[in-house]
């Protein structure tokens, strides 16, 4: 089955613990990005990647890295986590050109930092 | 430079009546539309896209949408709505850029929250 695997669901932590939220798609997509939702602001783009060793900011970068070695994984790092990255994460992917193509998403990681 | 407003954070309608999400749009160049649904504690799924083929299209579980250019618009529609239709809705702007660009910057609405009453 086709789809985007994040891990893990559910996270909760406290400031400044290093975490590392996973992301995995089956369909050879070169496009990957991370979204946060929060209520009311729609999705936002943390990062995305266009292919291996290739990514960039997004509109919210601050306090995240990312980073593809792989075509299939991408990886979102909090290194020092702060209460206002509690949030819900979503990872998604597409062929390119992103913006013509169906972004397929990952089911969600709701993180909350105390 | 892209953006996207849906009008109403919030639209209440009761089963079996019309549904209409409403989505206005601005874009420098040739835009791509979409709409996606999040079901509660669901990821993301696609409902219908634009992507200057016919100017209306249709999607899935009877939900259609239009393009209008003149009115910068991309609204949503569903004759009748259903129990299992209540969730959020999210309209998306991209722009094409032309050839050369292999990626091209996705925005998203805020979303409206679709309530369904018996």
């Amino acid at each position: 089955e086709a789809q985007v695997t994040q891990n893990p669901r559910y996270l909760i932590t406290v400031t400044g613990k290093k975490l590392t939220v996973t992301c995995s798609q089956n369909m050879n997509h070169e496009y990957m990005s991370w979204y946060r939702q929060d209520p009311g602001l729609g999705l936002r783009q943390i990062y995305y990647s266009m292919n291996v060793e290739v990514t960039d900011k997004g509109d919210v970068p601050e306090g995240y890295k990312v980073s593809r070695k792989e075509k299939r994984n991408f990886p979102l790092i909090l290194e020092s986590p702060s209460p206002n990255q509690t949030s819900l994460y979503f990872c998604a992917s597409s062929f390119l050109p992103a913006g013509a193509n169906v972004l397929t998403f990952g089911a969600g990681s709701r993180l909350t930092v105390l | 430079a892209q953006s996207v407003t849906q009008l109403d954070s919030h639209v209440s309608v009761s089963e079996g009546t019309p549904v209409l999400l409403r989505c206005n749009y601005s874009s420098s160049y040739s835009p791509s539309l979409f709409w996606y649904v999040q079901h509660p504690n669901k990821g993301l799924q696609l409902l219908l896209k634009y992507t200057s083929a016919a100017t209306l299209v249709k999607g899935i579980n009877g939900f259609e949408a239009e393009f209008k250019k003149s009115e910068t618009s991309f609204h949503l529609t569903k004759p009748s709505a259903h129990m299992s239709d209540a969730a959020e809705y999210f309209c998306v702007v991209s722009d094409l850029k032309g050839e050369g660009t292999s990626y091209d910057k996705v925005i998203f609405g805020p979303g409206t929250s679709l309530s369904v009453i018996p």
